[in-house]
């Protein structure tokens, strides 16, 4: 069935470091969204991409979409306690039965 | 002044028993959806309604039974209750087609079954 991967399932990274999420469908998406979760809360809305090899940046994070349109990133610059959660990818496939699939998740944690 | 409402945030409950969820948005958004998370974090949907009816149904016991009355609400009814049913329920909303813009999430109803 279709699936929406990401790696790593958790990152830990020191105060200041970079990071970075990778999402990697196995179908085709016409557009894939971006979502964090704080531990304890709920899924919250980041960003949408819909164009192949774009690339959209929010202060310290930038966001891209494979030009095969299979694939994602978030990177994270000079992580902060306040990035700590588990961020999300989301796609929206241009078959199938699924209209909008979620990602595994990267839970990153940030030691100060 | 809340987008995406749920109620109880918390609902701990014995094997066996009936319980429902609540959800409501005043986003005038035109779908809802019902979304379980487990303890890895995973986020599944389960149902999925469109302006009341309903357009999504995953392979979810049914011992679930969503019902949208309007637009603006989707509840979620689960009959006897098993102890795999313990995870979190979100309620979300989207507005479809040119409009749609990510999903707007509900804080969650963290079921428990003990």
């Amino acid at each position: 069935g279709q699936q929406v991967m990401q790696i790593p399932q958790y990152q830990h990274v020191q105060e200041g470091e970079d990071f970075t999420t990778y999402c990697n469908s196995s179908t085709t998406l016409s557009n894939i969204q971006w979502y964090k979760q704080r531990p304890g809360g709920h899924p919250v809305f980041l960003i949408q991409l819909v164009k192949s090899g774009e690339v959209k940046k929010q202060k310290r994070l930038t966001f891209q979409f494979g030009e095969a349109k299979k694939n994602s990133s978030l990177h994270i610059t000079a992580t902060q306690t306040t990035d700590v959660g588990t961020y999300f990818c989301a796609g929206t496939t241009t078959s199938g039965t699924y209209k909008y699939i979620f990602g595994t998740g990267t839970r990153l944690k940030v030691l100060a | 002044d809340t987008a995406v409402s749920q109620t109880p945030k918390y609902l701990v409950t014995q094997m066996g028993n009936d319980k429902s969820i609540k959800c409501e948005q005043n986003l005038g958004h035109d779908t809802m959806y019902w979304y379980k998370q487990d303890s890895k974090k995973f986020l599944k949907i389960m149902f999925s309604y469109n302006n009341k009816e309903l357009i999504i149904n995953e392979t979810v016991p049914n011992r679930f039974s969503p019902k949208s009355p309007d637009k603006a609400h989707l509840n979620l009814h689960i009959n006897s209750l098993e102890l795999g049913d313990s995870a979190v329920y979100f309620c979300a909303s989207s507005q479809e087609g040119p409009r749609f813009y990510g999903y707007t999430f509900g804080s969650g109803t963290r079921l428990t079954v003990v």
